[in-house]
């Protein structure tokens, strides 16, 4: 039982452009979520996150939104660059510790 | 290094042997946590400490896994008698305490069973 989703495997985006990963959750507890952000051999780095008492949270070219009703969340990168190619995991929680995780997205920013 | 570090980055062992992998998280930090990731799959929670509080090895898959972690220091992964299935990569994550959501990963243990 799959309770963070993230449906797309990759997503390839030209650079410049408007990057959009999206993240589908089921459970109606999580009140936490994160994006992380992993480079091949290494371990994943937190890039943002938001609470549910929030719709929106920015930090610099990241914004994440979240829309409770349809229990889906997105990341937008804007505008994406070389350096971000990476796959992106979406992480949700609910007890306030353990991070139940998406499945990733390979992100690939075309030149 | 101020980061979290794991040890070793990969390990190759035969079916049946026992492997240990071990983390050194950030000085500092009250939590921790171990992870495993398989091939083209999201991170599977495994086990979780606080400070000197009871672990929680909720997501311990079976009994040939185990973990210790001396006070708030390094932390040992234990696989007894491994299977092919056990195959993946190990990370481990620190952070500040269990109220802190952001949790900062080691590169992780590539483990191969042959």
């Amino acid at each position: 039982d799959q309770q963070v989703k993230q449906n797309s495997p990759s997503l390839s985006v030209q650079e410049g452009r408007i990057s959009i990963l999206n993240c589908d959750y089921t459970n109606s507890m999580f009140d936490y979520f994160l994006w992380y952000k992993k480079y091949p051999a290494e371990g994943p780095t937190f890039l943002i996150s938001i609470s549910s008492i929030k719709d929106k949270n920015e930090d610099g070219r990241f914004t994440v939104f979240l829309n409770k009703s349809a229990k889906h969340l997105s990341l937008h990168i804007v505008p994406s660059q070389p350096g971000d190619s990476a796959v992106y995991f979406c992480a949700a929680s609910a007890l306030g510790y353990q991070l139940i995780w998406g499945a990733g997205t390979k992100l690939i920013i075309k030149p | 290094g101020a980061g979290v570090s794991q040890s070793p980055s990969n390990k190759v062992t035969e079916k049946g042997k026992d492997v240990e992998l071990r983390c050194d998280p950030i000085s500092g930090h009250t939590a921790l946590y171990w992870y495993r990731q398989r091939l083209g799959q999201g991170l599977e929670f495994l086990i979780y400490f606080q400070g000197n509080s009871a672990p929680d090895k909720s997501g311990l898959p079976s009994d040939r896994f185990s973990a210790e972690r001396t006070g708030e220091s390094v932390s040992t992964l234990t696989i007894q008698r491994t299977q092919q299935e056990d195959s993946a990569v190990y990370l481990c994550a620190s952070s500040l305490d269990a109220r802190v959501y952001e949790q900062y990963f080691g590169p992780g243990t590539r483990l191969t069973v042959t």
